[in-house]
This record gives structure tokens, C-alpha cells and sequence, in this order.
């Protein structure tokens, strides 16, 4: 099983800064890494799959990076509503697919 | 819209059973591949269970094996997940997802709850 760890747990940052999330892989998945948002009440919506393609709808500010075992999220200039949970999950060696545990992105 | 709404969640008693469904709209349910992810209260997500576009493929977490069943029907355009033995653990919010290279579509969750 790969096993995705995420860091920081928590980021404090301010509107207007930029944030760098880290997902690192127990063995190489490719690129076959995504990015979900989720809120509070709400269930995850994909941001980013295969590394680095943003889904339909999802602004220029967010964007992926990496391959094999190492990826970040960077969201350029964070906005009120993007205060949230980030998860990434893997789907290059499976079953199963799995998630890491979460980045906090919360205000400062 | 495209969307997938989850229903059949509730209060059960520990070694009980239940019944989740998932409905999809607005999208040929028959081509895709279909996951079940749930979430317990204050955690993280945890993929359950995979269903190929005909149903003859599935795979479970560990956590789950033996004791839930996933299968679907496309003429009615559903995901069905059967969960036998349930203990506290799994009280969480479950979630259907559509699986394009990644988890592309979520449904809103349906909350079961094993308390006694």
C-alpha cells in the first residue's frame, strides 16, 4: 500500500500570500497524484489530477507540481473562500487508492 | 447538472446492516468506474470500495472486506453499497465518486451512525 504523507498538518497564512502544500509518496506513483478541497459540510472537489492538470472550473491561482514520490499544490495568492482542507490521493498502484492526511490551510 | 446523490444512511446498531445508494444524473452512469470513500467525524478520507463500468471488477479496503458489498445497476443508474457487521468505527459520512483519472464528481454524503 502507498502511503501519502502530507505536510504541513497546518498552514497559517494570510489573504493575499501564497501557499506551498506538500505530498510526499511511500513509492513512486507517476503522476498519477490529485488535489481536493474540502470544506466544512461539504464533500471534496477535485482541484488538480495527474500532477499538474487543473479540473474544469478551477481558478489559475492553484496549481500542481512533481512525479514519482514528491508533488506540491501552490496556491498562488490565497482568497477569503480558499481557507480550507487539502488532501491528495493516489492513484498509480492499486488497490487501494489512498489519501494523505490532510493540510489545513486556515487564516492567520 | 452532473451530480451523484447518496441516500440510506442512518442510526444502526452495532452488528447491524444497511444500505447506502447512490443515484447519478445528467451523465451515462454505464461508462464510468465508481468508488465509494467515506470520512469519520473530525478525519481524514478513507477509499472503501471499487466497482469497474460493468460490475465485474471490485475491490475493498481491508478495513471493509468480508463485510460490504458494492455493486451496481446501470439500467437504474446506481451504486449500491451493502454493509453487513457493522461496528462503531464505521460510523462516518459515506461518499460515492466518479472516478475520470481522479475522483472528478463526489455526492453530498449520506451519515450512518453504529451507536447502540
Amino acid at each position: 500500500e502507498i502511503v501519502l504523507t502530507q505536510s504541513p498538518a497546518t498552514l497559517s497564512l494570510s489573504p493575499g500570500e501564497r501557499a506551498t502544500l506538500s505530498c510526499r509518496a511511500s513509492q513512486s506513483v507517476n503522476t498519477y497524484l490529485a488535489w481536493y478541497q474540502q470544506k466544512p459540510g461539504q464533500a471534496p472537489r477535485l482541484l488538480i489530477y495527474d500532477a499538474s492538470n487543473r479540473a474544469s472550473g478551477i481558478p489559475a491561482r492553484f496549481s500542481g507540481s512533481g512525479s514519482g514520490t514528491d508533488f506540491t499544490l501552490t496556491i498562488s495568492t490565497l482568497e477569503p473562500e480558499d481557507f480550507a482542507v487539502y488532501y491528495c490521493q493516489q492513484s498509480g498502484n492499486w488497490p487501494p487508492w489512498t489519501f494523505g492526511q490532510g493540510t489545513k490551510v486556515e487564516i492567520k | 447538472e452532473v451530480q451523484l446523490v447518496e441516500s440510506g444512511g442512518g442510526l444502526v446498531q452495532p452488528g447491524g446492516s444497511l444500505r447506502l445508494s447512490c443515484e447519478a444524473s445528467e451523465f451515462t452512469f454505464s461508462n464510468y468506474e465508481i468508488h465509494w470513500v467515506r470520512q469519520a467525524p473530525g478525519k481524514g478520507l478513507e477509499w472503501l470500495s471499487y466497482i469497474n463500468t460493468r460490475g465485474t471488477t471490485v475491490y475493498y479496503a481491508d478495513s471493509v472486506k468480508g463485510r460490504f458489498t458494492i455493486s451496481r445497476d446501470n439500467s437504474k443508474k446506481s451504486l449500491y453499497l451493502q454493509m453487513n457487521s457493522l461496528r462503531a468505527e464505521d460510523t462516518a459520512v459515506y461518499y460515492c465518486a466518479r472516478d475520470v483519472r481522479a475522483f472528478d464528481i463526489w455526492g453530498q454524503g449520506t451519515l450512518v451512525t453504529v451507536s447502540s
